[in-house]
């Protein structure tokens, strides 16, 4: 079976610092997709970005930077300089290929103070 | 625009109530799904559709039923048996090619009277 696991359950950080939000999963599939959506105080999830299990290199987007491990089973998401906007819960997510659910980790809920 | 739109965006239900969700999408994907998330948690799966007319139970879809009858329509049904439906639900579609991008509806929160 499939788990995600974020083990931050809240951080606050004052803006501008850096903050690292942990993610580990469980598969027994060889090929699987991972992804990292935002949720705001509106509620819609916002998608970041995804990735799948054959392309282990880092990625940055903007503040936004992205780091897959395969030997550790995980997927960490470092967002820099930190503004308020950034306030909101982070999910980490992994999936099957294709058209198939998401299975969600429980979240982190991230308080940028300014 | 193109996007997911659920309604209501607030739903109240009597005891012994059935309600229904509303999901649509213009997006033209061919997947739909329901999550439910409860505060704290993350979301959990409970139905899902790959094509028309066909559905899969999602891990808790006790309470719960769904039809597609057209690729643009999800709705959701919470039955008198879900004994526990206050919640958040979110409907989400992803698009045909195996990227699995999955975008989401705005949310339904769904409370007992």
């Amino acid at each position: 079976a499939q788990k995600v696991t974020q083990a931050q359950t809240e951080i606050s950080v004052v803006e501008k610092e850096d903050v690292t939000l942990d993610c580990v999963y469980e598969t027994r599939d060889t090929t699987y997709y991972l992804f990292w959506y935002k949720q705001p105080p509106s509620g819609e999830l916002v998608f970041l970005i995804r990735r799948n299990s054959f392309d282990e290199q880092n990625e940055i987007s903007g503040r936004y930077s992205w780091n897959f491990q395969k030997s550790t089973s995980s997927f960490n998401f470092t967002i820099t300089a930190s503004q308020v906007v950034d306030s909101a819960v982070y999910f980490c997510a992994l999936s099957e290929t294709g058209n198939t659910p998401l299975v969600f980790g429980k979240g982190t809920r991230l308080s940028v103070i300014a | 625009d193109g996007g997911i739109t659920q309604s209501p965006k607030y739903l109240f239900r009597k005891e012994g109530q059935n309600v229904t969700l509303s999901c649509e999408q213009n997006l033209n994907h061919d997947a739909m799904y329901w999550y439910r998330q409860d505060p704290g948690q993350g979301l959990r799966l409970i139905y899902y559709s790959q094509i028309v007319n066909d559905f899969q139970k999602g891990d808790i879809a006790e309470g719960y039923s769904v039809s597609r009858e057209k690729k643009e329509s999800f709705p959701l049904t919470v039955t008198s048996a879900q004994k526990n439906p206050t919640a958040f639900y979110l409907c989400a579609s992803s698009m045909p090619g195996g990227e699995n991008i999955q975008y989401f509806g705005a949310g339904t929160r769904l409370s007992v009277l």
